[in-house]
């Protein structure tokens, strides 16, 4: 069975400094999406950025960006220039390609930002 | 502006007494999911819809049913809620199985006294 762990429940960073969230997966296919998502307190789950397995090159959306090692299982956001409104739970996730979209979730990682 | 709206924000039942959780797309969207989030937990995929075909997850207790009436709604009945059926349900939807985005709703947060 896939498995996704976040090794960090709570993170914190000063605004407009970098942080690096943390993902592992555990997975049998070749083939798989990657997601981060985001869960402000009190408002709606959103992607923040996804990346396709077979894609080598780490995804990137605005300040937030992903070091993907395929071969290590491992898939961590890095949140450039911080800001306020980057505060909320963010949620890593996995699904296979193929066939319903069943999204695994990691336990999340609870983000403060100081200001 | 298309969305997945999910009403009410907050429901409180009482243990044992049924209640539905709606939601709604404006998004014409193919498949519906419902997950459950406990708090502090990872959401959990209950079941989904793929159009009127209703996909189960094996864990998801007898208790849960789901209700599909036409591509804009789809309802969650909880038959005799127990206090461990206190939780954030959250609705989402894709436009297919091979579309990679779920759009989630706001959520519902069921209380159970």
């Amino acid at each position: 069975a896939q498995t996704v762990t976040q090794s960090q429940p709570e993170m914190s960073v000063q605004e407009a400094e970098t942080v690096t969230l943390s993902c592992t997966y555990d997975t049998s296919e070749s083939d798989y999406y990657l997601f981060w998502y985001k869960q402000p307190p009190s408002r709606q789950m959103i992607l923040v950025i996804r990346q396709e397995a077979y894609k080598q090159q780490n995804a990137t959306e605005n300040r937030f960006s992903v070091n993907f090692q395929k071969a290590a299982k491992s898939f961590s956001l890095k949140i450039s220039d911080s800001q306020l409104g980057d505060a909320a739970m963010y949620f890593c996730a996995y699904r296979i390609i193929q066939g319903a979209q069943k999204l695994v979730f990691g336990q999340g990682t609870r983000l403060t930002i100081n200001p | 502006d298309a969305m997945v709206i999910q009403n009410p924000r907050y429901q409180v039942t009482q243990f044992g007494k049924p209640v539905t959780l709606s939601c709604s797309q404006t998004l014409n969207h193919n498949v519906m999911y419902w997950y459950q989030q406990k708090s502090s937990q990872a959401p959990k995929l209950l079941f989904h819809y793929y159009d009127k075909d209703f996909n189960n997850e094996a864990d998801t207790p007898d208790n849960f049913q789901s209700r599909r009436p036409n591509t804009s709604f789809c309802f969650l009945d909880i038959r005799s809620p127990g206090l461990g059926d206190a939780a954030m349900y959250l609705c989402a939807t894709s436009g297919d199985y091979n579309t990679d985005t779920q759009y989630f709703g706001p959520g519902t947060r069921l209380t159970v006294l």
